[in-house]
């Protein structure tokens, strides 16, 4: 149990276009959802907390206005990424928990790969 | 500023050995403590958690927990070359959703 799927798995975008990441639970349903971002050799970093039918909380720093997220329902939460820049190019992970109890672990998706040219 | 510290290695054992990755974290209200295996250029996943003072075991993996010392490590009796992969070690207090990483051990596994 508690899959998390992302998609796509990577992808390939010019500069300016804006690039749409969904992340789905498969079979739990998930108020809460987290995006992270990965540069190469570095460490998770948390960029936001998605709430269904609520607005995201951004961490400091991390731009709302370009990093725009979705959580219109209780399995899918989307990031999309507006008018991508070369420095965006990173790898996206979705995770979330199964809803269980308070001290459930997180599960992450396979993550997406972007990169802008 | 809750933090969670890991050594970044690379810690390297030779096949067979036992691995042992530490994490210590700041946040005394911690409750939950979880480790995260990620391969380079995949995901993490899950390999364990922990709530309670003591020893975890779950095949070839034990973790360790000391709330009055701050400290969580994970064993890996028998390593083989295939656990080679980066250990996330994550901890989660009893409010709010957030959980807190560290930055990693490289494990290294020589055949």
């Amino acid at each position: 149990g508690a899959v998390v799927s992302q998609h796509p798995s990577w992808v390939i975008c010019k500069s300016g276009t804006s690039v749409k990441i969904e992340c789905r639970s498969l079979d739990f349903q998930a108020t809460t959802m987290f995006w992270y971002r990965q540069f190469p050799k570095q460490s998770l970093m948390l960029m936001a907390t998605s709430n269904e039918g609520s607005k995201a909380t951004y961490e400091q720093g991390v731009e709302k206005d370009k990093f725009l997220i979705n959580h219109a329902s209780l399995t899918l939460s989307t990031l999309t990424v507006t008018s991508a820049h070369p420095e965006d190019s990173s790898f996206y992970i979705c995770s979330a928990r199964d809803g269980g109890p308070y001290n459930s672990p997180l599960h992450f998706g396979n993550g997406t790969r972007l990169t802008v040219t | 500023q809750k933090e969670v510290e890991q050594n970044s290695g690379p810690l390297s054992v030779p096949e067979g050995a036992i691995a042992s990755l530490n994490c210590t974290y700041s946040d005394r209200g911690s409750q939950s403590f979880f480790w995260y295996r990620q391969y380079s250029g995949k995901s993490p996943e899950l390999i364990m958690f922990i709530y309670s003072n003591g020893d975890k075991e779950d095949g070839r993996f034990t973790a360790q927990l000391n709330k009055a010392s701050q400290y969580v490590s994970l064993l890996i009796r028998d390593s083989q070359p295939s656990d080679s992969a980066t250990y996330l070690c994550a901890v989660k207090g009893n409010y709010g959703q957030n959980f807190v990483f560290g930055p990693g051990t490289r494990l290294s596994v020589l055949p």
